[in-house]
């Protein structure tokens, strides 16, 4: 398995510009994550899939971020118009949940992330 | 308000002895919990983790620690090799939240030869 497959590795691009971010997740793997790492605040979550279906998105910061799921091999994270406050490193992840239960291991597999310069 | 807090930015150790990372949690509902590590431009990769009805989980040279009545966990790696230098991600979640997890700011960790 080639793993979570995310791209562009980088992207510059200037602001106003809309940005979109792209996330193959692991055949199989029902879960998908957007994280944002910031050195102010760390890795935080954006919004997950579960079944390709969003469950929470309360942690996209506003409006201009909007992320789809067509279906289970592909997702989307879109940021527009783009702001100089949203350079980060993008990650996608993806795992498989629930797991054969309480002991089971679904720890995510992360992409090797987006990084985002908005000038 | 951070519910996962690694209060150690850094650590340092030698070569062959042990490392302790540490993390602490403010949510009691939390009732699974993971360590990653991540090399600089990779994303986190996952590498241990224990659920809440156990106290230890053991996995080669790592093993977790959980400390429900004080909120805490801690990840043990012993003999410490060159190659473990990364930073390493505490994270929590609840077992109902399709997998969602909490991250902890993050440790350096590095091994000296």
């Amino acid at each position: 398995d080639a793993g979570v497959i995310q791209s562009p590795r980088h992207e510059v691009t200037e602001m106003g510009q809309e940005v979109t971010l792209r996330c193959k997740p692991i055949s199989g793997h029902n879960s998908l994550f957007w994280y944002r790492q910031t050195m102010m605040r760390g890795l935080e979550l954006l919004i997950y899939f579960n079944n390709n279906v969003p469950i929470d998105d309360s942690g996209m910061p506003e409006d201009r971020f909007s992320a789809k799921m067509p279906n289970a091999s592909f997702s989307t994270l879109k940021i527009q118009p783009s702001e100089p406050r949203d350079s980060a490193v993008y990650f996608c992840a993806s795992s498989e949940f629930p797991g054969t239960g309480l002991s089971s291991n679904y720890g995510y597999t992360f992409g090797s992330g987006t990084r985002l310069t908005v000038v | 308000d951070q519910q996962v807090k690694q209060n150690s930015p850094s650590l340092s150790v030698q070569e062959g002895r042990i490392s302790i990372l540490n993390c602490d949690y403010t949510n009691s509902m939390f009732d699974y919990f993971l360590w990653y590590k991540k090399y600089p431009a990779e994303g986190p990769t996952f590498l241990i983790s224990i659920s809440s009805i156990k106290d230890k989980n053991e996995d080669g040279r790592f093993t977790v620690f959980l400390n429900k009545s004080a909120k805490h966990l801690s990840l043990h790696i012993v003999p410490s090799q060159p190659g473990d230098s990364a930073v390493y991600f505490c994270a929590a979640s609840l077992n109902t939240n399709a997998g969602k997890s909490t991250f902890g700011d993050g440790t350096t960790l590095t091994v000296k030869p």
